[in-house]
Order: C-alpha cells, then sequence, then structure tokens
C-alpha cells in the first residue's frame, strides 16, 4: 500500500515557464512534508519542507504547498531552468517515529 | 558544511563474500540512516540509529549487519548477499531522528552481486 504518491512520473516544461510537481498522501498521521531532487549517480539532495501547520512555504524559486484536507502537496519551481531536470522525491514523515516515506518520484525535463 | 560522505562508490561482490559500506558525516547529526534504492524506485528505508544506537531496523535480512562506531561513522557490513541485493545504497544523516529534521544524503554506494 502506497501512502505517498507521486502520480506523474515525468513532466516537461520550457525555460522560464513553471513548473508544478504533485503529490497525495493517505495517512493523515503524515505532519511533515519534504521535497528532495536527485541527479542520476548522486544522492537526493534535500530542497524544501514544510510542516502541517503552514499552508505555504517558500525558499527562492521553491514553492510547497500542503492542503492537509485533500492530502495534497505542490512543489512550484518558478521560473524553471534546465539545470532543475532531476527526479522529484516528495516525503512524509511519520509523526510517532520520524520515518521518511517516499513517493515514486517525478522525472522533470526542463527544456532550453 | 552539509556533507555525508560515502565509501566505496562502486562494489562488485560475489555471493559468498564480505564486505562493508562506510559512511561519514561531521555536521555533528545524532542520527544516521541506510536506505535502498533499486532503479526507478524511491529510497526504502532499512536502518535507522539514534545516539549511536540501533532505533529501527525496518525487517531486514541478517545478511546485512549495520553497526555505528561513533556518532560521525556509519557502517554496514554485508554478506552472503544475493543478486537481487543489488542496489544503490544511500546513507544519510540528520539533526536527531524524528520528525521536522531534514536528512541529508550521501552520494550512495552502487552495489552489484555476481
Amino acid at each position: 500500500d502506497q501512502q505517498v504518491k507521486q502520480n506523474s512520473p515525468s513532466l516537461s516544461v520550457q525555460e522560464g515557464r513553471i513548473s508544478i510537481l504533485n503529490c497525495d498522501y493517505t495517512n493523515s498521521m503524515f505532519d511533515y512534508f519534504l521535497w528532495y531532487k536527485k541527479y542520476p549517480a548522486e544522492g537526493p539532495t534535500f530542497l524544501i519542507s514544510i510542516s502541517s501547520i503552514k499552508d505555504k512555504n517558500e525558499d527562492g524559486r521553491f514553492t510547497v504547498f500542503l492542503n492537509k484536507s485533500a492530502k495534497h502537496l505542490s512543489l512550484h519551481i518558478v521560473p524553471s531552468q534546465p539545470g532543475d531536470s532531476a527526479v522529484y522525491f516528495c516525503a512524509a514523515s511519520d509523526s510517532n517515529t520520524g520515518k521518511l516515506i517516499f513517493g515514486q518520484g517525478t522525472t522533470l525535463q526542463v527544456k532550453p | 558544511d552539509t556533507e555525508v560522505t560515502q565509501t566505496p562508490k562502486h562494489l562488485v561482490m560475489g555471493m559468498t563474500n564480505k564486505k562493508s559500506l562506510k559512511c561519514e558525516q561531521h555536521m555533528g547529526h545524532r542520527a544516521m540512516y541506510w536506505y535502498k534504492q533499486k532503479a526507478k524506485k524511491p529510497p526504502e528505508l532499512m536502518f535507522v540509529y539514534s545516539y549511536e544506537k540501533l532505533s529501527i531496523n525496518e525487517s531486514v535480512p541478517s545478511r546485512f549487519s549495520p553497526e555505528c562506531p561513533n556518532s560521525s561513522l556509519l557502517n554496514l557490513h554485508l554478506h552472503a548477499l544475493q543478486p537481487e541485493d543489488s542496489a544503490l545504497y544511500l546513507c544519510a544523516s540528520s539533526q536527531v531522528s524524528g520528525i521536522g529534521y531534514e536528512q541529508y544524503f550521501g552520494p550512495g554506494t552502487r552495489l552489484t552481486v555476481t
């Protein structure tokens, strides 16, 4: 049973436009969420996080939105750059154990 | 410095070999993790160490044996592995274990079992 889902395996956007990556979760015990970026042959790199007491967190070009009632979060990247091309993982932290549960990932391609 | 280092970068081993993966961080983090990642899949948690004590074992087979000699080092000892154990093994650390603390990942060790 997949508790964190990223339903879009891939996304392609034009440089300068907005990239929107989506993530859904099923477990209401999750109350901290993170986005990681992964290049091939490298470990995931932490991007941005959000606590369930907030609905938005912004860091430069990256903004994460959380809709608790819908159990949905999204990562907005604006403007998108070719260097943003990577696999993006959404992760949720279990409030009991702190364990990270990852989604399947979305491959973002930003075209020049 | 948010660096987690892992050695070796690549490892090829036979099913009867014994080998070890090493992970090091100097961020003063007191929680360290091992994950396994298969191709086109998300990382899957294997073990969590909190203050040098094993706190979570995700029902990992005994052919994988973790060790935390001190707060900066984490090892994963491998013995009698199977070809299906071939994967990218990722180490991560966080300030402490628990909610609200970002995990920082190393580059991983690409393991091939022949």
